[in-house]
């Protein structure tokens, strides 16, 4: 069965450190890969996406995510957290159908 | 220009009620997707259309939960006999095509809760 896995519920970070959040996925051919966040109060905002070609894909808000075939991992990192970066991101796959298969979702907190 | 929104923004109802969830997409945007969304997962896919016709409703827990979007625009939820586990948010996407790659845009969400 398709699956994304987020093996972190929750993340934190002091404010200005790097950030990794962590995404398994389980599809039979390589998926279609993306990064959503949700702020409180506000619907889900892509932040990236990979479908091909180069592995390390550049987001919003200073994101960037690395595709691993050999790990089915698409981690999200971002360099230098701030405050406002806190937030329940998801990790979420599509292959040759249409709906997404989101991630449980990491919630990341960031401490001043 | 304006995003998906969702009407309403909360709802409470009484098990064994039935309730509507409206969902208003962008304009142009052919394909429209439901969510649901329980306390502290992921969002879970209920069912997809392309145009009028829902072309993939496998995410439909039971048939007490049917959709329509009649004339490709809005679409509207519709929960019959509500019972306490249908307590969601429930979250409406539109993309510009069906293609899997394109983005999803996403609206705030209705927040059912069923006594």
């Amino acid at each position: 069965a398709q699956s994304v896995t987020q093996p972190d519920i929750h993340i934190t970070v002091s404010e200005g450190a790097s950030l990794e959040l962590r995404c398994n996925y389980s599809y039979g051919a390589t998926p279609y890969l993306f990064w959503y966040v949700q702020s409180p109060g506000q619907g889900l905002q892509l932040l990236l996406k990979y479908f091909s070609g180069d592995t390390l894909v550049q987001g919003i808000k200073g994101f960037e995510a690395e595709f691993k075939r050999s790990q089915s991992s698409f981690n999200l990192r971002k360099p230098s957290v701030h405050w406002s970066d806190a937030a329940e991101y998801f990790c979420a796959g599509n292959n040759a159908g249409n709906m997404l298969t989101f991630g449980g979702g990491t919630r990341l907190m960031v401490k001043p | 220009g304006a995003g998906v929104s969702q009407t309403p923004s909360n709802k409470v109802t009484e098990k064994g009620k039935y309730v509507e969830l409206r969902c208003d997409p962008i304009s142009g945007h052919t394909a429209l997707y439901w969510y649901r969304q329980s306390l502290g997962q992921g969002p879970e896919f209920l069912i997809y259309f392309q145009g009028t016709g829902a072309a993939d409703d496998s995410g439909l827990p039971n048939d007490r939960f049917f959709a329509v979007r009649p004339e490709g625009s809005v679409s509207t939820l519709k929960i019959q006999r509500t019972e306490r586990g249908d307590s969601a948010v429930y979250l409406c996407a539109s993309s510009i095509s069906g293609v899997p790659y394109n983005e999803q845009f996403f609206g705030p969400g209705t927040r059912l809760t069923v006594l």
